[in-house]
């Protein structure tokens, strides 16, 4: 059973600072990894997705994926009110034979 | 460009009573999923289609099955609905298995 394990939160950040959020995950076969943002009542919208070990930015949002400790997780900077809300941990496995394994979400607070 | 599409957006069902649930997309993707999530449970796979042609379970297909009518759309069935399906149904594509996955709006189920 793959797992992918995420803290419930919530997780409350001050306006301006950085909010970190951490998924660990089950299958050490696992190759792509993702961050969705989920608003109350929508959708989830890809933030990021990240395949190697090591940082990635886009704005202010940063990916850290650790392969050996099976752990992967998001930076956002300068965090805006707007920022609040689920954030969902993806992971796919190698060999690609089926969808995503998702975490349960971590619910982020941003306080003005 | 619209997307993933999603109709019915909100049905309410009586136990025992069948419906279908439609997804397109206009992004010429290959690959579609169905995903169903509940509070405290996250986002599971319920089936997907890797190609036209070719459809597959996920992680919690029992009561459900699917058509992949053509490249664009994705319909998932069910025969005869049960309160434990009631749920928030969410229908995602992606170029190939292996690639970012975009969802749709989601359509609310309700069984009573």
């Amino acid at each position: 059973q793959k797992e992918v394990e995420q803290n419930s939160g919530p997780l409350s950040v001050p306006e301006g600072a950085i909010a970190s959020l951490n998924c660990t995950y089950s299958d050490r076969g696992s190759q792509s990894f993702f961050w969705y943002r989920q608003y109350s009542g929508k959708s989830p919208e890809l933030i990021m997705f990240i395949y190697s070990n090591g940082d990635k930015e886009d704005g202010r949002f940063t990916a850290q994926l650790n392969k050996a400790s099976q752990y992967v997780s998001l930076l956002i900077r300068d965090s805006q009110p707007s920022d609040s809300a689920t954030y969902l941990c993806a992971v796919r496995s190698g060999g690609g034979a089926d969808g995503l394994t998702f975490g349960k979400g971590t619910h982020l607070i941003i306080q003005p | 460009n619209a997307g993933v599409t999603q109709t019915p957006k909100f049905q309410v069902l009586k136990t025992g009573q069948s419906m279908t649930l439609q997804c397109a997309q206009d992004m010429n993707h290959n690959s579609m999923y169905w995903y169903r999530q509940d509070p405290g449970m996250g986002l599971r796979l319920i089936y997907y289609s890797a190609s036209e042609g070719t459809t597959d379970k996920g992680e919690v297909p029992n009561g459900y099955n699917v058509s992949r009518l053509n490249k664009r759309e994705f319909s998932l069935r069910l025969e005869s609905a049960a309160p434990s399906q009631t749920s928030v149904y969410f229908c995602a594509s992606s170029g190939h298995l292996q690639e970012t996955q975009y969802f749709g709006p989601g359509t609310r189920l309700l069984v009573l």
